[in-house]
């Protein structure tokens, strides 16, 4: 079972800042799956960007995501005052499997 | 609007059981997976199982499996989430989700019902 491993657990940034988390694989993900969701609270997920980089229907393009292998980075350009939420990484594996990361707190230092 | 309706939360007693559902609309409800997913209060994000309802193909995370039931109704357009015998770690919000085809990635997701089980 390939175990997702999100870092920093939080990251305290101001708006305007660049945001950059990383979610790292315990086995080799194919980039074909690798998504990445907000969650604001009291909400549900919304995905951000699927294949590793494509963005999702209405994503603004300060979300960006890359890697491949075991090694994947959501990155926000530059944050607005909405994109403070927690962030989470999730890959699709065969049997199958849908796996989550345990998520990154994006708060506003 | 494509979009997915989930039924309202739910207060229940350990050992009672319950249904929840999901309500497609704005899409061919057959075409796609439909997944479920559990949030502990305070917790991530948990694949439950997923369901294609053009068929009935249903496939369960070993962590799930025995536990719960999903299925769906494709002539309403609904997926359901059910439990024989509630515990009180069942409590949580419970979401489900439409599968993006192709990427393993679900791209509409319900807005949740929450499930609380307390004596």
């Amino acid at each position: 079972e390939i175990v997702l491993t999100q870092s920093p657990g939080t990251l305290s940034l101001s708006p305007g800042e660049r945001a950059t988390l990383s979610c790292r694989a315990s086995q080799s993900v194919s980039s074909s799956y690798l998504a990445w969701y907000q969650q604001k609270p009291g909400q549900a997920p919304r995905l951000l960007i699927y294949g590793a980089s494509s963005r999702a229907t209405g994503i603004p393009d300060r979300f960006s995501g890359s890697g491949s292998g075991t090694d994947f980075t959501l990155t926000i350009s530059r944050l607005e005052p909405e994109d403070f939420a927690v962030y989470y990484c999730q890959q699709y594996g065969s049997s199958p499997t849908y796996t989550f990361g345990q998520g990154t707190k994006l708060e506003i230092k | 609007e494509v979009q997915l309706v989930q039924s309202g939360a739910e207060v229940k007693k350990p050992g009672e059981s319950l249904k929840i559902s999901c309500k497609g609309s704005g899409y061919s409800f057959t075409s796609y997976w439909i997944g479920w997913v559990r949030q502990m209060p305070g917790k991530g994000l948990e694949w439950m199982g997923i369901i294609y309802p053009g068929d009935s193909d249903t496939r369960y995370s070993p962590s799930f499996q025995g536990q719960v039931t999903i299925s769906a109704d494709k002539s309403i357009s609904t997926a359901y989430l059910q439990w024989s015998s509630l515990k009180a770690s069942d409590t949580a919000m419970y979401y489900c989700a439409r599968l993006l085809k192709g990427h393993g990635a679900f791209d509409i997701w319900g807005q949740g019902t929450m499930v609380t089980v307390s004596s």
